[in-house]
């Protein structure tokens, strides 16, 4: 059974512009969310989208967008890339509950320039 | 005060050495509690949930302490393979709130040496 997967896996942007990172969960499962690691700072929660609809958000600025779509599979966008942003932004994939396990994907690498 | 603590580490053990870590949770309100390991560059992967009756699996052992607000993770017989980030998980859900929150700890390396 295929895992979640991301894409692109590395992407390099300079500031001010724009990134769309794409996950696919696993097959069935409704949930996705997205985390932001940074260095030293650990796994942050950004997202959560359930069943089309984001269900909960982290302690982020507007510009961390993203959205589901009909086939589960969603998107995140960061506009006004600043330099921060660089960090590595996983994706995971669950059954529906924030309480179920989450799988994860390999990551997207995010350097901002 | 930070809502999910873990000791940073990197704890340094030799093969077959007992390294437990502890995390620590500031909400009483937090439900649910899970271990995962992160491997240097890649994904974080589920290890263990823990329950409140505390849960084994092989060498390693998951206990909650609700009075302490804690759970710990005890690895018995480390090998080599052991060694990685360990990621606690607390998911809490304020009553009346309607939603929940999940919070990762920063992690505790254990280095396994020969």
């Amino acid at each position: 059974e295929a895992g979640v997967t991301q894409s692109p896996t590395h992407l390099i942007k300079t500031r001010g512009q724009q990134a769309t990172l794409r996950c696919s969960p696993i097959s069935g499962h409704t949930s996705v969310y997205w985390y932001q690691q940074a260095l030293g700072l650990g796994l942050q929660f950004l997202l959560w989208y359930d069943e089309g609809e984001e269900r909960n958000r982290g302690n982020f600025p507007p510009r961390f967008s993203g959205r589901q779509f009909p086939n589960y599979s969603s998107e995140l966008n960061v506009n006004a890339l600043e330099l921060e942003d660089s960090a590595l932004y996983l994706c995971a994939s669950s059954f529906g509950h924030l309480q179920e396990t989450q799988y994860f994907g390999p990551g997207t690498r995010l350097l901002v320039l | 005060r930070k809502e999910v603590e873990q000791d940073p580490g990197p704890f340094n053990v030799p093969e077959g050495a007992t390294v437990a870590f502890n995390c620590t949770y500031s909400n009483s309100a937090s439900q649910s509690f899970f271990w995962y390991r992160q491997d240097c560059r890649k994904e974080p992967k589920l290890l263990m949930s823990v329950y409140s009756s505390g849960n084994e699996d092989g060498r390693f052992t998951a206990q909650l302490n609700r009075a302490s607000q804690y759970i710990s993770l005890l690895i018995r017989d480390s090998k080599l393979s052991d060694s990685a980030t360990y990621l606690c998980v607390v998911i809490e859900s304020p009553m009346n709130s309607g939603y929940s929150t999940l919070t990762f700890g920063k992690g505790t390396m254990l280095l396994v040496s020969p």
